[in-house]
């Protein structure tokens, strides 16, 4: 079945860029679904960030928009978040998801700080 | 932008017990609407999602109604493994979560 693993760096300086990879397996990252990623503050609620579908077409979180870019890699079966000018605010696990009916499959997540 | 509001933000209860959270939208979001089930320190689980529909492998004591701007999910006998943080999610136009419900042992 597919399974998402979300990778990159745990500690991002502030007004620095965030960049993570979500790889796809057991399945196909050109099959008919979106690609989302989410995230949590710490004791906090949920957040969505944006989501990608293979061609590339993108739609993002107004909140977001101006600081975010998602790209996909259709070699690698991956997918990949950009948010760029962080701050303490950012500080949060990062989740990706499949987008099919709902957001049905969810990568363990992965645990950013913005820190100096 | 759409807002969901979820009561009560807290749940006490126990084992047995019969469990209704509430998920109010600003606007009417038709049926699409998902609900999540969340532990400490795990990715969110799809329980429901169309409102109303039970994703595959879901116990049948979870149950999901409403449409337009009114939703509530539904645990009709509370077990141990459902003390939890649930929230509501919008699909209609770009995605939102509510706030979350803790559901904890009384």
């Amino acid at each position: 079945q597919v399974q998402l693993q979300e990778s990159g760096p745990g500690l991002v300086k502030p007004s620095g860029t965030l960049s993570l990879t979500c790889a796809v397996s057991g399945g196909s990252i050109s099959s008919s679904n979106w690609w989302s990623w989410v995230r949590q503050p710490p004791g906090k609620g949920l957040e969505w960030i944006g989501e990608i579908y293979h061609s590339g077409s993108t739609n993002y979180n107004p909140s977001l928009k101006s600081r975010v870019t998602i790209s996909v890699d259709k070699s690698k079966n991956q997918f990949s978040l950009k948010l760029s000018s962080v701050t303490a605010a950012d500080t949060a696990v990062y989740y990706c998801a499949r987008v099919f009916n709902a957001f049905d499959i969810w990568g363990q997540g992965t645990m950013v700080t913005v820190s100096s | 932008d759409i807002q969901l509001t979820q009561s009560p933000s807290f749940l006490s209860a126990s084992v047995g017990d019969r469990v209704t959270i509430t998920c109010r939208a600003s606007q009417g979001i038709s049926s699409y609407l998902a609900w999540y089930q969340q532990k400490p320190g795990k990715a969110p689980k799809l329980l429901i999602y169309a409102a109303s529909t039970l994703q595959s492998g879901v116990p049948s004591r979870f149950s999901g109604s409403g449409s337009g701007t009114e939703f509530t999910l539904t645990i009709s006998s509370l077990q141990p493994e459902d003390f939890a943080t649930y929230y509501c999610q919008q699909l209609n136009s770009y995605p939102s979560f509510g706030g979350g419900t803790k559901v904890e042992i009384k």
